[in-house]
């Protein structure tokens, strides 16, 4: 169970156009799902926290004018990258909350391989 | 704050031995802690965790050990296998809190 599905995979868009990645909650409700992004050889940094009908939460330094997140329902979640420029080329990898006795774990999704040209 | 950079640490290890991969967590008010595996392209997948109340927990080939007082993570790895090349990661929460802060990761490399 706990499944995170993540889409697309991989995509490559020209410099200046719009991305949208979807993340999938399939066998669970996920009130709050959270994009990552990763660049080569370096930790996961939280971008924002995405909670279902209401704004998303995001973390310092990241422009949410750019980095559009929608949680319309309780399994879907998407991230929409504006305007994209070879800078924001990286690894965006989103995951689900699931609650258990007051800590979070989390399931990640495969991750979305962002190559702007 | 979150944990960056610029270059993973690399374990090597013999296939068969045993690996002992560390993090040093930031937050002492962190009391619960996970262990990540990442595959090259892949998103994160969970290993094993341990609460702030336990000094260590034992799943099938890994064993994670906390020491709250230095702030000191582990996780160890009973005779390592090829599959388990990847990287590694340690990740902190305190509860009631939705943001869990990862560790700068560590490569494991299974040399045959």
């Amino acid at each position: 169970g706990a499944v995170v599905s993540q889409h697309p995979s991989w995509v490559i868009c020209k410099s200046g156009t719009s991305v949208k990645i979807e993340c999938r909650s399939l066998d669970f409700q996920a009130t709050t799902m959270f994009w990552y992004r990763q660049f080569p050889k370096q930790s996961l940094m939280l971008m924002a926290t995405s909670n279902e009908g209401s704004k998303a939460t995001y973390e310092q330094g990241v422009e949410k004018d750019k980095f559009l997140i929608n949680h319309a329902s309780l399994t879907l979640s998407t991230l929409t990258v504006t305007s994209a420029h070879p800078e924001d080329s990286s690894f965006y990898i989103c995951s689900a909350s699931i609650t258990g006795t007051g800590n979070y774990g989390y399931t990640f999704g495969s991750g979305t391989r962002l190559t702007v040209v | 704050g979150e944990s960056v950079g610029l270059h993973l640490p690399t374990l090597s290890v013999q296939e068969g031995d045993n690996s002992i991969i560390n993090c040093a967590y930031s937050n002492s008010a962190s009391d619960y802690f996970i262990w990540y595996k990442q595959e090259s392209g892949k998103g994160p997948q969970f290993i094993i965790d341990i609460r702030s109340n336990m000094d260590k927990r034992q799943g099938q080939r890994v064993t994670v050990l906390l020491n709250k007082t230095v702030k000191h993570l582990s996780l160890q790895i009973a005779a390592t296998q090829p599959g388990d090349s990847a990287v590694y990661f340690c990740a902190e929460n305190i509860r009631g809190y939705q943001k869990v802060t990862f560790g700068t990761g560590t490569k494991l490399q299974v040399i045959p």
